[in-house]
């Protein structure tokens, strides 16, 4: 019930097409969403998050959809660019920790 | 911009050595975050602190792992009798309460991490 389920494992999406991943979760006791972006060797950087009680946030090219009935929530990245080319990360929170899918390794070709 | 840092950021040790890691959160952020994560998967959370506190550990971390936090400030995560499957990126995060309406929520964020490598 703990877990975070993440997919397509990995993509490749054209530049300037959509990118779009999707993560599913079992446990309402969650009670916030952050998204994480990765290149190989470094950290994870937060890139957007969202609360439960909100069904969209934007923030430039990055949007999360969040679907609280179904317990699904989605990245969109518009006019995707080889540098998002990256793997991607969702989570969810729970008293404060994490606990992360197993990520997407996204491909953008120019 | 003083981020979270670590050190070192690769460590290679041979099975059965001890090993000691260091986090460095951002300055105001009173909650610290030891996280693991092994090739191709997602973060593991292993333990966290507020402020000197050691609030929860995680099944993952085995008698041989031990973190502090000893001033609140810095904390370290040392693995003792280190075995081939030890072998990860060990990552911090630090984070702060941000409060939205009633909600509290805390954005962590992620040093550069410690590739450990145990042969």
């Amino acid at each position: 019930q703990q877990q975070v389920k993440q997919s397509p494992q990995s993509l490749i999406v054209q530049k300037g097409g959509i990118s779009i991943i999707n993560c599913a979760y079992e446990n309402t006791a969650f009670d916030y969403f952050p998204w994480y972006q990765q290149f190989p060797g470094k950290g994870p950087a937060l890139l957007i998050a969202i609360r439960p009680d909100v069904s969209e946030k934007k923030e430039g090219r990055f949007t999360i959809s969040f679907n609280k009935s179904a317990k699904q929530f989605s990245l969109h990245i518009m006019d995707s660019q080889p540098g998002d080319s990256a793997t991607y990360f969702c989570a969810a929170s729970i008293s404060g920790k994490l606990i992360f899918g197993q990520g997407t390794e996204l491909s953008v070709k120019p | 911009d003083t981020g979270v840092s670590q050190d070192p950021r690769h460590k290679i040790t041979k099975r059965g050595q001890n090993v000691t890691f260091r986090c460095d959160p951002i300055s105001e952020h009173n909650r610290l975050y030891w996280y693991r994560q092994t090739l191709g998967q997602g973060p593991e959370f292993l333990t966290y602190f507020q402020n000197e506190a050691q609030l929860e550990k995680s099944r993952l971390l085995s008698d041989r792992f031990s973190a502090e936090r000893p001033k609140g400030s810095f904390s370290t995560l040392e693995i003792q009798r280190t075995e081939q499957g030890d072998s990860a990126m060990y990552l911090c995060a630090s984070s702060l309460a941000v409060t939205v309406w009633d909600t509290i929520t805390y954005e962590q964020y992620f040093g550069p991490g410690t590739r450990l490598t145990v042969t």
